[in-house]
């Protein structure tokens, strides 16, 4: 299968700051990424699909101004959580499909954010 | 009503047995149907992937939609106990370009 990477794939910081996430396809191009949140015993939820060379779409509910999504390139897209407050608190985790599997979508083990 | 529905768990089973998780949806726009196996703390592994009605075997994992009836299932047969693990399913109905939708998971625990 493809393989979705991230990184960090824990971090700590305090409420109030901004927190950088990258999610990169190791063996494949995406036009096409997308994150997700998932909260303890929760499943996962859609937050926004990131398009490569355009703005990203966000799901309804979750706040552009505050994850900010850039995908500068094909392999490369980033999602910054700004002013981080405790409730943002969460996994969380990134996606992809290889152009070959458009349907199959492949997971980044995940980023652990803890805001304290 | 939520658009996928799962049952939780925690389903607990002895080593060697077949093992049935389902999952109910509302959504008829969905047209592809995944189980990903989740362990704590790390991301989601693709296990099996179908469009269609019908059944998908892979090993020892057998996939099965039912669009009539909106339900899928994934058995496991020959449960191990490095199966035991969140199965989660998920659904999309636009190709790549779709984000998914995933019920809430269902705790397995396989038994020695």
């Amino acid at each position: 299968g493809a393989v979705v990477s991230q990184h960090p794939s824990w971090v700590i910081c305090k409420s109030g700051t901004s927190v950088k996430i990258e999610c990169r396809s190791l063996d494949f191009q995406a036009t096409t990424m997308f994150w997700y949140r998932q909260f303890p015993k929760q499943s996962l939820m859609l937050m926004a699909t990131s398009n490569e060379g355009s703005k990203a779409t966000y799901e309804q509910g979750v706040e552009k101004d505050k994850f900010l999504i850039n995908h500068a390139s094909l392999t490369l897209s980033t999602l910054t959580v700004t002013s981080a407050h405790p409730e943002d608190s969460s996994f969380y985790i990134c996606s992809a499909s290889p152009p070959t599997q458009n349907y199959e979508q492949y997971f980044g083990p995940g980023t652990r954010l803890t805001v304290t | 009503q939520k658009e996928v529905e799962q049952d939780p768990g925690p389903l607990s089973v002895p080593e060697g047995a077949i093992v049935s998780l389902n999952c109910t949806y509302s959504n008829s726009a969905f047209q592809y149907f995944m189980w990903y196996r989740q362990y704590s703390r790390k991301g989601p592994e693709l296990l099996m992937y179908t469009y269609s009605s019908g059944n998908k075997e892979d090993g020892r994992f057998t996939a099965q939609v039912d669009k009539s009836s909106k339900y899928i299932s994934l058995f496991i047969r020959d449960s191990q106990p490095s199966d035991s693990a969140t199965y989660l399913c998920a659904m999309g109905s636009g190709g790549g370009a779709d984000g998914l939708t995933f019920g809430k998971g269902t705790h397995l625990i396989i038994q020695p």
